[in-house]
């Protein structure tokens, strides 16, 4: 089955720095990647997704890259806020239902 | 107007009892799903159904039981807690028949702890 690594696990920045984060997958038949950020006491909250015809999103502040030769794909988020600490998480998904990745706890220092 | 709505948010209970957390959804989809979110904050599926019937499985042990009594509704029940059962629980639903690579929403969680 499919298999997602996340890195790192924590992560601080300074306000307006830039934050990215990888995700491997194992699965070549995974054809959706979505990120989640996760408040505390809140579910998973969809923030950008990307499917595997493309190579790269944007949405503002956040992007995401994949490469499907290498089974990588990250989530960069440029300019951060403090309203950006949270945990995120990535997940793939092709014939199953959504694998996650174990999370990132992102930190933003004000 | 909530999306995913889960009841209740809270549930402690002594182990050995049975319990059950009810879930609906208001955006029309066709799957819905519950994930268990343990103490390290990892994700893990658990079940999926599509419109009311059970499609995946994920060798959860038979104390668990889901029940779908139309597509907009997915129940958990849960027989004979166990201390390890403690975790936040987690229904979400996602649009398309039988596929899985769409956005999932998700409800804001029923956090069980087993005393």
């Amino acid at each position: 089955g499919e298999n997602v690594e996340q890195h790192p696990s924590t992560l601080s920045v300074q306000e307006g720095d830039s934050a990215v984060i990888k995700c491997t997958y194992s699965d070549s038949a995974s054809n959706y990647f979505p990120w989640y950020k996760q408040e505390l006491g809140k579910g998973p909250q969809l923030i950008i997704d990307i499917r595997s015809n493309v190579g790269e999103k944007k949405d503002q502040r956040i992007a995401v890259t994949l490469n499907k030769t290498a089974k990588h794909f990250s989530l960069h988020i440029t300019e951060t806020q403090p309203e950006d600490s949270a945990v995120y998480f990535c997940a793939a998904s092709g014939n199953t239902p959504l694998v996650f990745g174990k999370g990132t706890r992102l930190s933003v220092i004000a | 107007d909530t999306a995913v709505s889960q009841t209740p948010k809270y549930l402690v209970t002594q182990m050995g009892n049975d319990k059950s957390i009810k879930c609906e959804q208001n955006l029309g989809h066709d799957t819905m799903y519950w994930y268990k979110q343990d103490s390290k904050k990892f994700l893990k599926i658990m079940f999926s159904y599509n419109n009311k019937e059970l499609i995946i499985n994920e060798t959860v042990p038979n104390r668990f039981s889901p029940k779908s009594p139309d597509k907009a509704h997915l129940n958990l029940h849960i027989n004979s807690l166990e201390l390890g059962d403690s975790a936040v629980y987690f229904c979400a639903s996602s649009p398309g028949h039988q596929v899985f690579n769409y956005g999932y929403t998700f409800g804001s969680g029923t956090r069980l702890t087993v005393v």
